[in-house]
């Protein structure tokens, strides 16, 4: 089993719908959880972390983790053709990043 | 802003040659990584190093080396090229009390 595990999609949505991206991880001493953005033929961007569970917004996107279920999402609002991109979920042990497989995005004009 | 520089965007070479891909960070982070990126296999570690000289295996270090000869500079060796290294190579550094990683912008390789 992988320590983090994620859905390849791809996910096709239309323009302006709620966007749900998740995770799910195996360590539950795992406590910081990051997304990652990764634009066709360049390197990944961080786009947001969150440490522990709870919440955590910036502007159109939330990042959510549930320790209970051992379960990462991100949600973005209002998605636009720009958010097209493959997203991964990552976590942090022993000063490395163990990464998710990553989910192609395709957001329909 | 991080800036994490990779030589090349895309090289093509022969099976059998010996590869070099550079990468430079301009932030005195001390953590620096290869990973090579596949369709359906995600990013997978090839070696990291924690500081100068110092260098660890990660998952698929077979058939590659590295070196880090300075703090901002991380080498990726392709010992003797094969056609199943053809991939894109990212290079990353992070701040070693830190979880922010930054990225090249990445080497399409591509071996014949």
């Amino acid at each position: 089993q992988k320590e983090v595990e994620q859905d390849p999609g791809p996910l096709s949505v239309p323009e302006g719908a709620i966007v749900s991206l998740n995770c799910t991880y195996s360590n539950s001493a795992f406590q910081y959880f990051m997304w990652y953005r990764q634009y066709s033929r360049k390197g990944p961007e961080l786009l947001m972390y969150t440490y522990s569970s709870g919440n955590k917004e910036d502007g159109r996107f939330t990042a959510q983790v549930d320790k209970s279920s051992k379960y990462i999402s991100l949600f973005i609002r209002d998605s636009q053709p720009s958010d097209s991109a493959t997203y991964l979920c990552a976590t942090y042990s022993n000063y490395q990043l163990i990464w998710g497989a990553g989910t192609k995005l395709i957001i329909k004009p | 802003d991080v800036k994490v520089t990779q030589s090349s965007r895309y090289l093509v070479k022969r099976t059998g040659e010996k590869v070099f891909l550079e990468c430079v960070q301009d932030m005195d982070h001390e953590n620096m990584f290869w990973y090579r990126q596949d369709p359906g296999l995600g990013l997978r570690l090839i070696y990291f190093s924690y500081d100068v000289k110092m260098k660890e295996k990660g998952d698929i270090p077979e058939g590659y080396s590295v070196s880090r000869e300075k703090k901002e500079r991380f080498s990726l060796i392709l010992e003797s090229a094969s056609t199943n290294q053809t991939s894109m190579y990212l290079c990353a550094s992070m701040e070693g009390a830190g979880i922010m990683t930054f990225f090249g912008q990445g080497t399409r390789l591509t071996v014949v």
